[in-house]
């Protein structure tokens, strides 16, 4: 079965600095798509970004980018020049080719300080 | 509407009731998806429907939870004879098409607590 495991519980970071939020995954697929999903406190999870593994280019997204390791099945979101409106919830998700149900992992907490 | 919207917004029942989630997508997405989020953890599939049919219910957790799409758009998940464990967030997304070709836009969900 496919997991995603996120290792870190919470984050903080500075104003204008940058963050890496980590996620690991295991799978026997070869053919699958990674996210990073936004959860605020109005609970609406929001897409930041898609990764397709086929593809050796990393994702970027404006101030937003992974680092995707797909021989060490890693995943990782880097924030650049982080905004208080980044403080939420995030979620690392995988999907398997040919499936259509998300498994998410258990969440990384931003804060962001002034 | 804009997006995925879900009634009510929050839901307190007691133990052993029966209660409806619902949820609208947005329009023209053939895709819906029903999530359970428990306290502290990442959402958990539960059903997916393509049009009218589930294609997958897979993540249903008993015979007490059910979900329908009567006409290819809203969608109620029905749970009867509740439980204190049934309390989470449910959260409804839609997508256009396949989930593996177009995002899955999530509502904002309905917080139901079983007392």
């Amino acid at each position: 079965a496919q997991t995603v495991t996120q290792s870190q519980p919470e984050m903080s970071v500075q104003e204008a600095e940058t963050v890496t939020l980590s996620c690991t995954y295991d799978t026997s697929e070869s053919d699958y798509y990674l996210f990073w999903y936004k959860q605020p406190p109005s609970r609406q999870m929001i897409l930041v970004i898609r990764q397709e593994a086929y593809k050796q280019q990393n994702a970027t997204e404006n101030r937003f980018s992974v680092n995707f390791q797909k021989a060490a099945k890693s995943f990782s979101l880097k924030i650049s020049d982080s905004q208080l409106g980044d403080a939420a919830m995030y979620f690392c998700a995988y999907l398997a080719d040919g499936t259509d149900k998300l498994i998410f992992g258990t969440g990384t907490r931003l804060q962001v300080f002034p | 509407g804009a997006g995925v919207s879900q009634t009510p917004s929050n839901k307190v029942t007691e133990k052993g009731k029966y209660v409806e989630l619902r949820c609208d997508p947005i329009s023209g997405h053939t895709a819906l998806y029903w999530y359970r989020q428990s306290l502290g953890q990442g959402p958990e599939f539960l059903i997916y429907f393509q049009g009218t049919g589930a294609a997958d219910d897979s993540g249903l957790p008993n015979d007490r939870f059910f979900a329908v799409r009567p006409e290819g758009s809203v969608s109620t998940l029905k749970i009867q004879r509740t439980e204190r464990g049934d309390s989470a967030v449910y959260l409804c997304a839609s997508s256009l098409d396949r989930a593996s070709t177009d995002t899955q836009y999530f509502g904002p969900g309905t917080r139901l607590t079983v007392l």
